[in-house]
């Protein structure tokens, strides 16, 4: 069975910078093909994805948050860990890991943890 | 702003159809399959179509997608009260960036 959580801080103030960590069971990054992203969504508004890393440490960001973030692997932990700096009360959202899946060179965000609602505040 | 475009809300009653479109450019949908995703008030969105058409296991077959160019829809056929969610089409850019759409409100009336 395949699991997902996200875990951090539930508020930051603004500036600071954002540590979520996304927990997972029932697959590994030994495993080639393997992926891992992060997808935020803000309350009341649509999806937005972030960032993902693969099992050979290939990574991609959203080019409008480059310059924030970076995504990590442990393998043997099974964390994904990503971070986003300079923190705005516009970052306020619900914030996702899924992992990826490829079917038939299809990729798609094939299982997700719950979320964790991260609220940036003075 | 997303990218991809989809209607606010859709609606109808129990029983009935609906479809929810998705419109991008040649550079995502027309370049990439598309997904679908529902996301039930309070959740995680799960995933419903991918490749355009296909249907994970579990997934019911009153739930179609189609493509074409640079579209896409959703239709859900037999329209029950446990389909009363947020959908979102998503799709990878020639940039290998993930793009979602701005979501659709299904209200079953």
């Amino acid at each position: 069975q395949i699991t997902l959580k996200e875990s951090g801080p539930t508020l930051v103030k603004p500036t600071q910078t954002l540590t979520l960590t996304c927990t997972f069971s029932g697959f590994s990054f030994s495993t080639s093909g393997v992926g891992v992203a992060w997808i935020r969504q803000p309350p009341g508004e649509a999806l937005e994805w972030l960032a993902l890393i693969y099992w050979n440490d290939n990574k991609r960001y959203s080019p409008s948050l480059k310059s924030r973030l970076t995504i990590t692997k442990d393998t043997a932990k099974n964390h994904v860990v990503l971070t986003m700096t300079n923190m705005d009360p516009v970052d306020t959202a619900t914030y996702f890991c899924a992992r990826l899946v490829s079917v038939a060179g299809v990729v798609v965000f094939a299982y997700w943890g719950q979320g964790t609602l991260v609220t940036v505040s003075s | 702003q997303s990218v991809l475009t989809q209607p606010p809300s859709v609606s109808a009653a129990p029983g009935q159809n609906v479809t929810i479109s998705c419109s991008g450019s040649s550079s995502d949908i027309g370049s990439n399959y598309v997904s679908w995703y529902q996301q039930l008030p309070g959740t995680a969105p799960r995933l419903v179509i991918y490749g355009d058409y296909k249907r994970p296991s579990g997934i019911p077959d009153r739930f179609s997608g189609s493509k074409s160019g640079t579209s896409a829809t959703l239709a859900i056929t037999g329209l029950q009260t446990g389909d009363e969610a947020d959908y979102y089409c998503g799709t990878w850019d020639t940039s290998l960036s993930a793009q979602f759409g701005g979501g659709t409100k299904v209200t079953v009336l």
